[in-house]
């Protein structure tokens, strides 16, 4: 397996622009989760699915942040409108049960 | 709240001495620990576990050392190599899911 795919790996946008992070998680892995990595925070979890249902969203910092999984092999992470706050490394993981979490290589967004 | 805490932004070791990483936790719950390496640019991978049913897992030049009643845990490499530089994350994760709660990290330094 290729392993957790995120595209793209880097984006810069303006503010005020939509921006859509995409994510292949690792087949058959049940659990896929969105991280953000800042340098105050660490790796902050923002919402995280099993078999392709938000299980919590908890960490979503506004409404300006949606996320779905429409299927077992692809979920998105948008942001609209985005503001220069959101510029952070975005990180999908997957996971099958209680193994440990695969991670993707990250998206950097820089919004300007 | 900050359920795991990684003090120490940042450590520098010699190549040859032994790395100790340090993490805290206070949630009561988790009941299984991770440490995760990240290299610029990458994702994080999985390097080492324990349950909180131990004190202590091994793997080659990699043990981590769980004290459940100081909520500590801390992880060692011996002896320390370049390679090993990186940013190291600890994780926690409770007994009712499979998320897992991050700290900030530590960059490790290994000077040749």
């Amino acid at each position: 397996d290729a392993g957790v795919i995120q595209s793209p790996r880097h984006e810069v946008t303006e503010m005020g622009q939509e921006v859509t992070l995409r994510c292949k998680p690792i087949s058959g892995h049940d659990y896929l989760f969105w991280y953000r990595q800042t340098m105050m925070r660490g790796l902050e979890l923002l919402i995280y699915f099993n078999n392709n249902v938000p299980i919590d969203d908890s960490g979503m910092p506004e409404d300006r942040f949606s996320a779905k999984m429409p299927n077992a092999s692809f979920s998105t992470l948008k942001i609209q409108p985005s503001e220069p706050r959101d510029s952070a490394v975005y990180f999908c993981a997957s996971q099958q049960g209680l193994a440990e979490a695969f991670f993707g290589q990250g998206t950097r967004l820089t919004v300007v | 709240d900050q359920q795991v805490k990684q003090n120490s932004p940042s450590l520098s070791v010699q190549e040859g001495r032994i790395s100790i990483l340090n993490c805290d936790y206070t949630n009561s719950m988790f009941d299984y620990f991770l440490w995760y390496k990240k290299y610029p640019a990458e994702g994080p991978t999985f390097l080492i576990s324990i349950s909180s049913i131990k004190d202590k897992n091994e793997d080659g030049r990699f043990t981590v050392f769980l004290n459940k009643s100081a909520k500590h845990l801390s992880l060692h490499i011996v002896p320390s190599q370049p390679g090993d530089s990186a940013v190291y994350f600890c994780a926690g994760r409770g007994t009712s899911g499979s998320r897992l709660t991050f700290g900030e990290g530590t960059q490790l330094t290994v000077n040749p």
